[in-house]
């Protein structure tokens, strides 16, 4: 089945440093969705990005599905974005009916 | 978006017994998932819930371990049964909206079990 790789495992900031994490897949997809999961463990979602970038706010998205890899930045980090940034794909083998792969995802830290 | 809720949000449980998760969404939507998330892992799903017939359980997952109903287009239940610690974690109720393929989730439902 597809690898979904995310680096990297960890990242610690200082409070309005830049940061951008990486997400490749290993076969074409049909979805990607960037989540950040905040230390109560809610699940929330940041892009839904299957190609091209997407801009919100301080955080911004770009995917390069034919390379096979997604970007997700983020500017002038707050200690608020502290948490786990998870990259998922639908593989395109799967139809609309798959089912979404995450990956293990990258543990954010800002420290003010 | 949808409206996702869950609850209950948190339990701490006793090994041996089971407990239900309900998940409750604010618009009818088609495919509704579990996923388990153990403690500093991804998540892993569970299942797809059908509406109206037998849950599709993924490599790994049985029926009587983690039985789901899905009796209607917003409402769906996760059981984790005879549970053990090694059942600890976060259970989390999806949908996935039907022209994109985005999926949204609930608040999850975090289990301690002793």
């Amino acid at each position: 089945g597809i690898q979904v790789e995310q680096s990297p495992p960890d990242l610690i900031l200082q409070e309005g440093a830049n940061s951008t994490l990486r997400c490749n897949f290993s076969d074409s997809v049909n979805n990607l969705q960037w989540f950040h999961q905040n230390p109560w463990g809610q699940l929330i979602n940041l892009f839904y990005i299957p190609s091209g970038t997407k801009q919100n706010g301080r955080l911004s998205a770009t995917t390069v599905a034919t390379e096979r890899y997604s970007l997700l930045y983020i500017s002038s980090s707050q200690t608020t974005d502290s948490g786990v940034y998870f990259c998922a794909v639908l593989p395109n083998y799967g139809g609309s009916q798959g089912n979404l792969i995450f990956g293990k995802g990258t543990k954010l830290s800002v420290k003010p | 978006s949808a409206v996702i809720s869950q609850k209950p949000s948190r339990d701490i449980c006793q090994r041996g017994t089971s407990l239900t998760i309900q998940c409750q969404v604010d618009s009818q939507v088609t495919m509704m998932f579990w996923y388990r998330q153990q403690p500093g892992q991804s998540l892993t799903l569970i299942a797809t819930a059908n509406q109206g017939s037998e849950a599709t359980y993924e490599s790994g997952f049985v029926i009587d371990k983690f039985p789901i109903s899905r009796p209607n287009l917003t409402f769906s239940t996760l059981t984790v049964s005879n549970m053990s610690p090694e059942d600890s974690s976060i259970y989390l109720c999806s949908v996935r909206q039907l022209l994109t393929g985005e999926l949204f989730f609930g608040e999850g439902s975090r289990l301690t079990v002793l």
